[in-house]
């Protein structure tokens, strides 16, 4: 089944230790996003990649950062956690910008 | 400033009997709008999509309706079965625009049985 994987699920990590997020996809999809959910409230995409070309949303803090590699796997890098990044983080893939997108399992992320 | 807002953050509903699952936007470039359920632990799912040029679109159980003056929409689910009880998100697009979704925080359904 074609599908989105992230890995890990669950992740503890310690204050301001960096930590690294990862997601594949089988779709062949050109678009991979992250969003970062945190409890009650709607997920707040951080960036895309379409293809190659990265895009930040605006308000998206400078400790967090993304790296694509190939069409099948985008990274998050938190080079500095803090207690306020624990959170839900969503990746999701789509053919293009405007089409429905289909998300990952989600990595829990818990900052000590 | 919430573009998309689903102003129920909870909604039960007996076993057999239709949901109504409400959503609110202020953008009105919006023009494309999706329909997410997420349980506990998972991703979100899609469920349905409607575009600004139609005001119903249905799939099985679910129906979705897009009123473009009131810049409302809402999902309908009938019957309602344990198996819904998730949080359902909306988003919007200004497809036109390709811009990104914006998710609305989402409402959590249970069904009771």
């Amino acid at each position: 089944d074609a599908m989105v994987i992230q890995n890990p699920r669950y992740q503890v990590t310690q204050f301001g230790k960096p930590v690294t997020l990862s997601c594949s996809q089988t779709l062949n999809h050109n678009v991979m996003y992250w969003y970062q959910q945190k409890s009650s409230q709607a997920p707040k995409l951080l960036f895309h990649y379409y293809d190659k070309d990265f895009n930040n949303e605006a308000d998206t803090p400078d400790n967090f950062q993304s790296r694509r590699p190939n069409t099948s796997f985008c990274f998050l890098d938190i080079r500095s956690p803090g207690l306020g990044d624990a959170a839900m983080y969503l990746c999701a893939t789509s053919p293009g910008l405007t089409d429905t997108q289909y998300f990952g399992p989600g990595t829990r992320l818990t900052v000590l | 400033d919430q573009q998309v807002k689903q102003n129920s953050p909870s909604l039960s509903v007996q076993e057999g009997r239709i949901s109504i699952l409400n959503c609110d936007y202020t953008n009105s470039m919006f023009d494309y709008f999706l329909w997410y359920k997420k349980y506990p632990a998972e991703g979100p799912t899609f469920l349905i999509s409607i575009s600004s040029i139609k005001d119903k679109n249905e799939d099985g159980r679910f129906t979705v309706f897009l009123n473009k003056s009131a810049k409302h929409l809402s999902l309908h689910i009938v019957p309602s079965q344990p198996g819904d009880s998730a949080v359902y998100f909306c988003a919007a697009s200004p497809r036109n625009y390709g811009q990104n979704f914006v998710f609305g925080p989402g409402t959590r359904l249970s069904v009771l049985p």
